[in-house]
């Protein structure tokens, strides 16, 4: 079945650094989307990229979708306190209403 | 209204207890979803509703009930779970027509099993 890998499971950054996390596929993907869960909280979705070589930006976030739509990135630009949590990528299946969802990158800044 | 409301938020329950998971959106989505998250782990798909029927049982024990009484409600009863069900239980919503749209999720519920 599909199966998404994401790496890195953590990333430990000082404030101020930029973070990415990425999303590998053996097989195209028809869409990816990008959830973030806080600590003791819930995934809220953030962004959906359809299109090959697709680029996307909200404030310092940056999401990619490669052009043979088997990869996808998020790259945060000078970490706040507040990008603090756990970053998942996630494929819906066309067939049906499943998510496939990646490990999650877990963000942490350094104190 | 952009919310889907989970309630209660925290539950305690002995092995023996009866509990329902309550789920409520008024976004119009009629494509409704429980899902079970442990800690450090992605969400695992446990039921998927669409237009109130039941579409998607990813294999769950019997002792977790779906019920969606309307395509606002979505319920979730409890009956004899073990300690290995302690989790955080997700309910989410999204359209059902439209193929790439995200889920909106709720804030869960954090059950413990005593």
């Amino acid at each position: 079945g599909q199966q998404v890998m994401q790496i890195p499971q953590y990333q430990h950054v000082q404030e101020g650094e930029d973070f990415t996390t990425y999303c590998n596929s053996s097989t195209t993907l028809s869409n990816i989307q990008w959830y973030k869960q806080r600590p003791g909280g819930h995934p809220v979705f953030l962004i959906q990229l359809v299109k090959s070589g697709e680029v996307k930006k909200q404030k310092r976030l940056t999401f990619q979708f490669g052009e043979a739509k088997k990869n996808s990135s998020l790259h945060i630009t000078a970490t706040q306190t507040t990008d603090v949590g756990t970053y998942f990528c996630a494929v819906r299946l066309d067939s049906n209403y499943q998510l496939i969802w990646g490990a999650g990158t877990k963000l942490i800044i350094k104190p | 209204d952009t919310e889907v409301t989970q309630t209660p938020k925290h539950l305690v329950m002995g092995m023996t207890n009866k509990k329902s998971l309550k789920c409520e959106q008024h976004m119009g989505h009629r494509a409704m979803y429980w899902y079970k998250q442990k800690a450090k782990k992605p969400p695992e798909l446990m039921f998927v509703y669409s237009y109130e029927k039941l579409s998607i049982n990813e294999s769950v024990p019997s002792r977790f009930s779906p019920e969606c009484p309307n395509s606002s409600l979505l319920n979730l009863h409890l009956h004899a779970l073990q300690p290995e069900d302690s989790a955080l239980y997700l309910c989410a919503s999204s359209q059902a027509d439209v193929l790439y749209y995200g889920y909106t999720f709720g804030s869960g519920t954090r059950l413990t099993v005593v």
